[in-house]
């Protein structure tokens, strides 16, 4: 199955900076979908984007998707400690429910 | 409801032991889903089922045995496990729409398993 493949992977910005990470695959897909995970517990989706797509929003979320490219963006924006987290990336390539994720960011907000 | 509830939070088993990890949710939500997942790694496919059916393991050695009893529940059966097992075990749940439809995933918080 095919993985999204973050860059960076790690990532450490002070409080009220923007945080961007990357995403790249490798197959064609169906929607990207970004999560986070805090200290090793359980993931949280954050949001999807389908592959007829190419923005969108949900808070100070922004992600983007260049399905030429095979890649995705996910910005936050105006960082704040609680979103110390690690960040993924999955995709779903042929609908049949076999989410794939990518190798993760660990973002560190510093106050 | 809008959670996925996994029990235990945290379970030491020894390698001759038999032990269960549980997953429920009340969604609605007809695709559940096991993943594992090892220290700084992303999680990993384990198994789905669709409908209470089995639609896909991805090669899971027989010592981790699934089985959804109902459309809410879904148990993972460990019997004979090695240490290298020993990882956060995520249970997710979605719409049975490819990919989880507009909304994705539903994590549960996770069974620490140690296997000693």
């Amino acid at each position: 199955s095919q993985q999204g493949e973050e860059d960076p992977q790690a990532l450490s910005i002070q409080e009220g900076e923007n945080a961007t990470m990357n995403c790249s695959y490798k197959t064609s897909i169906n929607n990207l979908q970004w999560y986070r995970q805090n200290s090793g517990r359980g993931l949280v989706h954050l949001i999807l984007i389908r592959s007829n797509e190419r923005e969108k929003h949900s808070g100070r979320l922004r992600v983007t998707l260049d399905t030429s490219k095979k890649s995705s963006s996910l910005l936050i924006t105006a960082s704040r400690a609680a979103d110390t987290a690690s960040y993924f990336c999955a995709t779903d390539a042929g609908g049949n429910n076999r989410l794939a994720f990518g190798k993760g960011n660990q973002v560190v907000v510093i106050p | 409801d809008t959670e996925v509830t996994q029990t235990p939070k945290h379970l030491v088993m020894g390698m001759t032991n038999k032990k269960s990890l549980k997953c429920e949710q009340h969604m609605g939500h007809r695709a559940m889903y096991w993943y594992k997942q090892k220290a700084k790694k992303p999680p990993e496919l384990m198994f789905v089922y669709s409908y209470e059916k089995l639609s896909i393991n991805e090669s899971v050695p027989s010592r981790f045995s699934p089985e959804c009893p109902n459309s809410s529940l879904l148990n993972l059966h460990l019997h004979a496990l090695q240490p290298e097992d020993s990882a956060l075990y995520l249970c997710a749940s979605s719409p049975v729409t490819g990919g989880g439809g507009s909304t994705g995933y539903t994590f549960g918080s996770g069974t620490r398993l140690t296997v000693v």
